[in-house]
């Protein structure tokens, strides 16, 4: 069974700090994805990933294999920023990911 | 960008009862998901389907649930004899292959109570 494991749960920043969420699982997986669930519920797909980094405007996702660990970078925070950021793993010779608890971002202005 | 679209938004039913929730995946999507959320809880997987039959699906998935896709552009839900416990937001997504590696649409969510 894939564990996976985020951190900080719930994290509070000021308006332009650097955010770093990470997240640790513990199969073998196939990919990774990072997802953005707003306030209101809606769930975005930010990234997904299943090796180096990628980067879409102040986003960056990062995905270490070997060691079982991804990290979601947020540049330059913003108030609309705010949101649970979830990780979910596909494990290997699935193509289901499994989700985890996510980490619930409040950036203040 | 392409939506998923489901319906309805919210849905109040009395224990007992059946109900069906609707999803109109993206179009070109060839694969189909339920996923629900209990509130203040992670989102957890229920089902997939492909090709008009169930590919994988959950433990949580069981005899009460069932899905269908009974057209070629609406995938629907059925909960049969709601429980409390199934009070949730449940969640439909699409995506266009199936590597694991595939990007998910996800709609909006029906927040499901059940009184």
């Amino acid at each position: 069974k894939n564990e996976v494991e985020q951190s900080p749960q719930n994290l509070t920043a000021q308006e332009g700090e650097f955010i770093t969420i990470n997240c640790s699982y513990s199969v073998g997986i196939s990919a990774l994805h990072w997802l953005q669930q707003h306030p209101g519920g809606g769930i975005v797909s930010l990234f997904m990933l299943s090796s180096g980094k990628k980067k879409h405007g102040r986003l960056i996702a990062t995905i270490n294999i070997q060691e079982k660990h991804s990290s979601l970078h947020i540049t330059a925070s913003h108030p609309r920023d705010s949101a649970v950021y979830i990780c979910a793993p596909v494990p290997g010779g699935s193509y289901i990911p499994t989700f985890g608890r996510g980490t619930s971002l409040i950036v203040h202005p | 960008e392409p939506e998923v679209t489901q319906t309805p938004s919210h849905q109040v039913t009395q224990m007992g009862q059946e109900v069906i929730l609707r999803c109109v995946p993206i179009s070109n999507h060839l694969y189909f998901y339920w996923y629900r959320q209990i509130l203040g809880q992670k989102v957890e997987f229920l089902v997939s389907f492909y090709n008009n039959e169930i590919s994988e699906k959950s433990e949580i998935f069981d005899d009460q649930f069932s899905v269908e896709r009974p057209d070629g552009s609406n995938f629907t839900l059925k909960i049969r004899s709601t429980k409390l416990e199934d009070s949730a937001m449940y969640f439909c997504a699409s995506s266009e292959g199936v590597t694991g590696g595939e990007k998910l649409f996800f709609g909006s969510g029906t927040q499901l109570s059940v009184l």
